[in-house]
């Protein structure tokens, strides 16, 4: 059971905007540390998508958003694309003997 | 720009020790405040942070893995190395090597990981 908590799926049509969320606690999120995440494209590496919380590498559509509030996080996808499709990792730190860098278990963004 | 790769047997023994390398290109793996990182993944599951050693040469690793881990550096051959001992079944992964770091400097808390190696399978078996 991960520390940080995503819905295993979700699911979208083309064009449509979806999010997907990443629960902590007062140890990580909720103590102020930023939340990263990493898409991964099947079968290749994860690929850092959004940095500390809200903030997109040169390279990454502006479609892809991110946002941090209390204990949580959330990663929307607007204007879904077919080659959207894949898993995403949402990553902060712990201060807790959990940590110290903990990881979501992941999402599955299927695109309809 | 920065390019990770890992090296090392696909194979290894229950009990025995897994040992893979990372080979930085396109930077020098001492300059900098980075994290050099390692993190795995079961087929079809999440990621699992394993450790990383900073520029300095000081080191951080999973509790949880801590007791089987060391991570080291040869910054004449611009690598990091893992070495994870007396591995079962359940070590069988995609192991990633990757860079982790922040705008901040240097406080771990707020790494990301940037960029990854892409990943080698290592199976535990005999």
């Amino acid at each position: 059971q991960s520390v940080l908590t995503q819905p295993p799926s979700v699911s979208g049509a083309p064009g449509q905007r979806v999010t997907i969320s990443c629960s902590g606690r007062s140890s990580n999120i909720g103590a102020g540390y930023d939340v990263h995440w990493y898409q991964q494209l099947p079968g290749t590496a994860p690929k850092l998508l959004i940095y500390a919380n809200s903030n997109r590498p040169s390279g990454v559509p502006d479609r892809f958003s991110g946002s941090k509030s209390g204990t949580s996080a959330s990663l929307a996808i607007t204007g879904l694309q077919a080659e959207d499709e894949a898993d995403y990792y949402c990553q902060s730190y712990d201060s807790s003997l959990s940590g110290p860098v903990v990881f979501g278990g992941g999402t599955k963004l299927t695109v309809l | 720009q920065v390019q990770l790769q890992e090296s090392g047997p696909g194979l290894v023994k229950p009990s025995q020790t897994l040992s893979l390398t990372c080979t930085v290109s396109g930077g020098s793996i001492s300059s900098g405040t980075y994290y050099w990182s390692w993190i795995r993944q079961p087929a079809g599951k999440g990621l699992e942070w394993i450790g990383h050693i900073y520029t300095t040469g000081s080191t951080n690793y999973n509790p949880s893995l801590k007791s089987r881990v060391t991570i080291s550096v040869d910054t004449s051959k611009n690598q990091f190395s893992l070495k994870l001992s007396s591995v079962t079944a359940a070590d069988t992964a995609v192991y990633y090597c990757a860079r982790g770091w922040n705008s901040s400097g240097p406080d771990p808390r707020y790494n990301w990981f940037d960029p990854w190696g892409q990943g080698t399978l290592v199976t535990v078996s005999s």
